[in-house]
C-alpha cells in the first residue's frame, strides 16, 4: 500500500512550451501533496504545499504564476510549468500526506524534465 | 526555521566495513519527525526511518542503525559490513510541524555514500 504514482517519468520540451506533471496516491487519499525540485547533484528543495480544495502555499522564492498548481481531487494534484526555459530543467518530486497518518509523507519516483 | 546539515558530502569506503552518515538539526519545535532517505540513480527516493522527538532509542534495522541523540541534536546512520548495493545518495530530512499543519520536509544536502567492492 501507500504508493505515489508520477505521470510522465521523463519529459523533453522546447523552450516556452507549458509542461504538466501529475502526482497521484493510488491506495489512499491525500489531504495535502508537496512538490519539489532537485537540480543535479543538490538537494531537494520544498516548492510548494498542494491542499485539496484550496490554492496551493509556495515557498519563497518560487514563482506561483510559472509552476501552477491543482489539487483538484484527494488522489491527485498536478504541477504545470508555464513557458519553461532551460533553467527549469530538474528532477520533481511530488509527495502525499495521507489523510489517517499526518506525520507521514510517500514520495512519487520523480518526473525528470529537461528543457532545450 | 528549520535547518538540516550533512556536513560529510562524500564517502567511499571498502565494502565490508561500517561507515556512519552524520545529520545535525536544527528546530525551534518540540515536536518534530527525523528521516533518512536512500536515493539511488535511479533518483526514486527509498524510505528507510522515521523518528519523533519523543522517542530517543536507538533503532536497529538489520544492517542499518541509527543513533538519536538530542542534546546534541544529532541523527546519525550506520550501515554495518557495508555492501557495493548499498552506494547511494543518503538524505536526512526534518519535519517540524505536528500533523495538521502543511509542512514539507527540510532536506540536509546529502551524503553520497560509495562503497567499493
Amino acid at each position: 500500500g501507500a504508493v505515489v504514482s508520477q505521470h510522465p517519468s521523463r519529459v523533453i520540451c522546447k523552450s516556452g512550451t507549458s509542461v504538466k506533471i501529475e502526482c497521484r496516491s493510488l491506495d489512499f487519499q491525500a489531504t495535502t501533496m508537496f512538490w519539489y525540485r532537485q537540480f543535479p547533484k543538490q538537494s531537494l528543495m520544498l516548492m510548494a504545499t498542494s491542499n485539496e480544495g484550496s490554492k496551493a502555499t509556495y515557498e519563497q522564492g518560487v514563482e506561483k504564476d510559472k509552476f501552477l498548481i491543482n489539487h483538484a481531487s484527494l488522489t491527485l494534484s498536478t504541477l504545470t510549468v508555464t513557458s519553461a526555459h532551460p533553467e527549469d530543467s530538474s528532477f520533481y518530486i511530488c509527495s502525499a500526506r495521507p489523510r489517517q497518518y499526518q506525520e507521514t509523507q510517500y514520495f512519487g519516483p520523480g518526473t525528470r524534465l529537461l528543457v532545450l | 526555521a528549520q535547518k538540516v546539515t550533512q556536513a560529510q558530502t562524500e564517502i567511499s569506503v571498502v565494502e565490508k566495513e561500517d561507515v556512519t552518515l552524520d545529520c545535525v538539526y536544527e528546530t525551534r519545535d518540540t515536536t518534530y519527525y527525523l528521516f533518512w532517505y536512500k536515493q539511488p540513480p535511479s533518483g526514486e527516493l527509498v524510505f528507510l526511518i522515521r523518528r519523533n522527538s519523543f522517542d530517543e532509542q536507538n533503532e536497529i534495522s538489520g544492517r542499518y542503525s541509527w543513533n538519536f541523540q538530542k542534546s546534541t541534536s544529532s541523527f546519525n546512520f550506520t550501515i554495518t559490513a557495508s555492501q557495493v548495493v548499498d552506494s547511494a545518495v543518503y538524505f536526512c530530512a526534518l519535519s517540524d510541524r505536528w500533523g495538521g499543519g502543511a509542512d514539507g520536509l527540510t532536506f540536509g544536502k546529502g551524503t553520497h555514500l560509495i562503497i567499493q567492492p
